[in-house]
C-alpha cells in the first residue's frame, strides 16, 4: 500500500512569489490535513480537507489556501511568500470515521525556503 | 482549547537501556485519542503508539509502551531496550473524538539521543 506522497521534496522561492505544494493520500483515505513545522513554532495546523470540502482551518492568513480534488489529492498554495513562510510543510492523511479514531499517516514533507 | 506539553526538550539514553518521555495535556473533554509520533532526520513523522482515552489499559507496541493517567492528564512513553534507530524527535499529540472539526494538537517535541 503506497504511503502519503508529497511533491516536491524541496523548493526555493523568492519573496513575493507564490508556491503550490501537492499531496496524494493513502488510497482510501479521504481526509487530508496540512501542517507547517518550524523550529520556533513547532507543528501548526493549517487546514483539513475531506471529500473536497474544507472541514477545519487553523490560524493562518488568507495567503494560505488549499483544495482537494475528487481523487482525494490535495494542494496547498501560498501566495506573496514571506521569509517567515520558510518551513517544512507536512501533509497527513487519515481514514475518517464518525469518531475519528485513527491517527494520521504523514508524508515526508516539502521543505520550502523563501529567500 | 486543548494543549499538549512536553517538558523535556532533550533526553539521552544508553543503548539497551530504558527511557521515559513525558507528556501532559489539558482538555475538558472525556473522549479523545493520544498519540506518540517519531520524526527521524528523514523528516517523516511515524506513528509509534496510539491510546484511546476510554480504554484504561495502557497501549503497548513491542518495545514501546505508554503510561496513561487520565485523571492526571499524563501520557508518557517508555522505550525499552533502546536502539540506535530510536534516535529521533518524539512528539506527543492529542485529538478529540468529539465533533467533526478536530485537528491534531502536538507538543513541542523531545529530541532523543541514543548513545552506543
Amino acid at each position: 500500500k503506497a504511503g502519503v506522497t508529497q511533491t516536491p521534496r524541496y523548493l526555493i522561492k523568492t519573496r513575493g512569489q507564490q508556491v503550490t505544494l501537492s499531496c496524494s493520500p493513502i488510497s482510501g483515505h479521504r481526509s487530508v490535513s496540512w501542517y507547517q513545522q518550524t523550529p520556533g513554532q513547532g507543528l501548526q495546523f493549517l487546514f483539513e480537507y475531506f471529500s473536497e470540502t474544507q472541514r477545519n482551518k487553523g490560524n493562518f492568513p488568507g495567503r494560505f489556501s488549499g483544495r482537494q480534488f475528487s481523487n482525494s489529492r490535495s494542494e496547498m498554495n501560498v501566495s506573496t511568500l514571506e521569509l517567515g513562510d520558510s518551513a517544512l510543510y507536512l501533509c497527513a492523511s487519515s481514514f475518517r470515521t464518525g469518531r475519528l479514531n485513527y491517527g494520521y499517516t504523514f508524508g515526508s514533507g516539502t521543505r520550502l525556503t523563501v529567500v | 482549547a486543548q494543549t499538549v506539553t512536553q517538558s523535556q526538550p532533550e533526553m539521552s539514553v544508553q543503548e539497551a537501556e530504558t527511557v521515559t518521555l513525558s507528556c501532559t495535556y489539558d482538555t475538558s473533554e472525556s473522549d479523545y485519542y493520544l498519540f506518540w509520533y517519531k520524526q527521524p532526520p528523514s523528516r517523516q513523522m511515524i506513528l509509534v503508539i496510539r491510546q484511546e482515552a476510554y480504554k484504561q489499559q495502557n497501549a503497548t507496541e513491542n518495545r514501546f509502551s505508554v503510561n496513561f493517567q487520565k485523571a492526571a492528564k499524563s501520557f508518557s512513553l517508555k522505550i525499552s531496550d533502546s536502539q540506535l534507530g530510536d534516535a529521533a524527535m518524539y512528539f506527543c499529540a492529542y485529538r478529540s473524538a468529539m465533533g467533526e472539526n478536530n485537528d491534531m494538537r502536538f507538543g513541542a517535541g523531545t529530541r532523543l539521543t541514543v548513545k552506543p
